[in-house]
């Protein structure tokens, strides 16, 4: 069936540096990416997404690469704060929009 | 900016009870999805709906699990009889659906203990 693997489970960076999370997927249906973040007990809020015929975007300090050759896509995170700790997720949507797999997430701890 | 509501935000059942979770999506959003989230651990898709119809639905949502759109606003979650393995937090989520590729709009959840 469909998976999405999501590396690091965890990922603790100082407050500056940048922080990078890596997803794979398995379906080569998928055309969408989103990238959730999550904050204790709060719903998933999205924080950017790519689109299939897209291979970078960015918006401030987070971008999201795609090599849809590969399967993979990536999340980066610069001039990392502490108020970006939380739980990130990736996620792939299969083509038609019915089905969402989310990653396993990431935590990420931004020490100050 | 309109939201998805969710209600409650935490209902107690014991085991064995029949639950209904309950959901207002967005109101031109045409696609419907609930997924579940065990503490601590990832989303997981249960079901997507759309004209009325379940249009894809996972492994976990077995038959004790059915989804309906009894009115025109709202899109409920029902769970036939309890398990303690379904505590969980619930999200609700739409989508507008003229495009396939945009994004899903998430609930606060609906966090459910069973006893």
């Amino acid at each position: 069936g469909e998976n999405v693997e999501q590396h690091p489970s965890t990922l603790s960076v100082q407050e500056g540096d940048s922080a990078v999370i890596k997803c794979t997927y398995s379906d080569s249906a998928s055309n969408y990416f989103p990238w959730y973040k999550q904050e204790l007990g709060k719903r998933p809020q999205l924080i950017i997404d790519i689109r299939s015929n897209v291979g970078e975007k960015k918006d401030q300090r987070i971008a999201v690469t795609l090599n849809k050759t590969a399967k993979h896509f990536s999340l980066h995170i610069t001039e990392t704060q502490p108020e970006d700790s939380a739980v990130y997720f990736c996620a792939a949507r299969n083509t038609g929009g019915f089905k969402t797999i989310f990653g396993a997430g990431t935590r990420l701890f931004v020490k100050a | 900016e309109p939201e998805v509501t969710q209600t409650p935000s935490h209902q107690v059942t014991q085991m064995g009870q029949e639950v209904i979770l309950r959901c207002v999506p967005i109101s031109n959003h045409l696609y419907f999805y609930w997924y579940r989230q065990i503490l601590g651990q990832k989303v997981e898709f249960l079901v997507s709906f759309y004209n009325n119809e379940i249009s894809e639905k996972s492994e976990i949502f077995d038959d004790q699990f059915s989804v309906e759109r009894p009115d025109g606003s709202n899109f409920t979650l029902k769970i036939r009889s309890t398990k303690l393995e379904d505590s969980a937090m619930y999200f609700c989520a739409s989508r507008q659906g003229l495009r396939s590729n945009q994004p899903q709009h998430f609930g606060d959840g609906t966090r459910l203990s069973i006893l």
